[in-house]
């Protein structure tokens, strides 16, 4: 397997534009994390899936930010508007749940925002 | 509640010196812990796991760690520090009830 596929693995855009970053998680596993990641507040989980249904999503910042899970391989973060202070490294991972599995984790994505 | 706190934000320790890295968590239920490396630019990849077959835990690129219920401790240890061992370090705790909650990081220099 090639492991979770995110991407693009940097974007730049300009404050206000749509942002959309895209994950692939390892085929067979049901569970898929939204992480971000930054100086400031460090490593912190935006929402979580457990076949395809959003189970936690209380990390989710704020309206502007929203995520889909259509089917078990792919997965959307949305951002509309864009603002500079959401520029960060954006994980996405994903497990098979049941017994002790560890989390598989992408390459992330860079999103700058100006 | 469950939690994990990483003690140290920043360790620095000599090229062939032991490394120990702090990590204590609370949790209501049976953890299952696990300690993550994130090198520069990079991705988080799993050094090793607690899954309470045996309390020392063997992992990647001579790391272990040691599971002290009595502490609620899971400190990461490597004898001999390398270079390349320099990352940021992560402990992770998974109650099976919700999605992993990671420490805060503890960054590692390794000087020559």
């Amino acid at each position: 397997d090639a492991g979770v596929i995110q991407s693009p693995r940097h974007e730049v855009t300009e404050m206000g534009q749509e942002v959309t970053l895209r994950c692939k998680p390892i085929s067979g596993h049901n569970s898929l994390f939204w992480y971000r990641q930054t100086m400031m507040r460090g490593l912190e989980l935006l929402i979580y899936f457990n076949n395809n249904v959003p189970i936690d999503d209380s990390g989710m910042p704020e309206d502007r930010f929203s995520a889909k899970m259509p089917n078990a391989s792919f997965s959307t973060l949305k951002i509309q508007p864009s603002e500079p202070r959401d520029s960060a490294v954006y994980f996405c991972a994903s497990r098979q749940t049941g017994g002790v599995t560890e989390a598989f984790f992408g390459q992330g994505t860079r999103l700058t925002v100006v | 509640a469950q939690s994990v706190t990483q003690l140290d934000s920043h360790v620095s320790v000599s090229e062939g010196t032991p490394v120990l890295l702090r990590c204590n968590y609370s949790s209501s239920y049976s953890p299952s812990l696990f300690w993550y490396v994130q090198h520069p630019n990079k991705g988080l990849q799993l050094l090793l796991k607690y899954t309470s077959a045996a309390t020392l835990v063997k992992g990647i690129n001579g790391f272990e760690a040691e599971f002290k219920k009595s502490e609620t401790s899971f400190h990461l240890t490597k004898p001999s520090a390398h270079m390349s061992d320099a990352a940021e370090y992560f402990c992770v705790l998974d109650t099976g009830r919700r999605a992993l909650t990671f420490g805060s990081g503890t960054r590692l220099q390794v000087q020559p």
